[in-house]
């Protein structure tokens, strides 16, 4: 399995401080995706970041890839309250059309 | 667009009963949908790949004749869980694959709502 590893597991910040989670795969990809999810609700698609692509951005979201470490980074800048979820990177491997989620990070922006 | 339901949101049933849940995409044609569990707390799990008017593709460990998936039109899957017991309970999610839209190119998945399943 090339089930992914997120860390922090969970993290507790401000509201306006930014918030950085990271994401380790195994195996080659041809992209990588990052999911929000309310407690108990579905799956919130933020931004898909292709292999061949090292940054990038979408209104207060970056998010890196470095091929070479097999690694993503999330950062949510300026964070609020409603940015409380918990958030999933997932794979898709070379050759395969499978999703493979990692084991997500609950973050929590206190008010 | 790109709109994924699920039905029902949520059900409780017996144990031994069978349930059957349905995942619609309703603004685009999906040969393929995926069916995950996920439980309190943990990861989505793939448990099967679901291909319109073929077999589905079963994940290691997934028992077939208990997770029952038919895929008989290019907008529906259904997942039919077989004589349900309490470790059966979880949170099942599908996800839907544009095959001839926009977003085919990518293979963006789209996810539906989830459906809580409750054995008592």
């Amino acid at each position: 399995s090339q089930q992914g590893e997120e860390d922090p597991q969970a993290l507790s910040i401000q509201e306006g401080e930014n918030a950085t989670m990271n994401c380790s795969y195994k195996t080659s990809i041809n992209n990588l995706q990052w999911y929000r999810q309310n407690s108990g609700r579905g799956l919130v698609h933020l931004i898909l970041i292709r292999s061949n692509e090292r940054e990038k951005h979408s209104g207060r979201l970056r998010v890196t890839l470095d091929t070479s470490k097999k690694s993503s980074s999330l950062l949510i800048t300026a964070s609020r309250a409603a940015d409380t979820a918990s958030y999933f990177c997932a794979t898709v491997a070379v050759g395969s059309e499978k999703l493979v989620f990692g084991k997500g990070t609950k973050l929590t922006v206190n008010p | 667009g790109a709109v994924v339901s699920q039905h029902p949101s949520w059900v409780i049933c017996k144990s031994g009963t069978s349930v059957k849940i349905e995942c619609r995409s309703l603004d685009f044609q999906a040969t393929t949908m995926f069916w995950y569990r996920q439980f309190p707390k943990q990861s989505l799990m793939l448990m099967a790949t679901s291909n319109e008017g073929s077999k589905a593709t079963y994940e290691q460990g997934v028992e077939k004749d208990k997770f029952l998936i038919n895929h008989a039109s290019l907008t529906l899957s259904t997942l039919t869980v077989t004589s349900a017991h309490p470790e059966d309970s979880s949170f099942y999610i599908c996800s839907a694959r544009d095959s001839i839209g926009l977003a085919a190119k990518s293979n963006e998945q789209f996810f539906g709502p989830g459906t809580r399943l409750t054995v008592l």
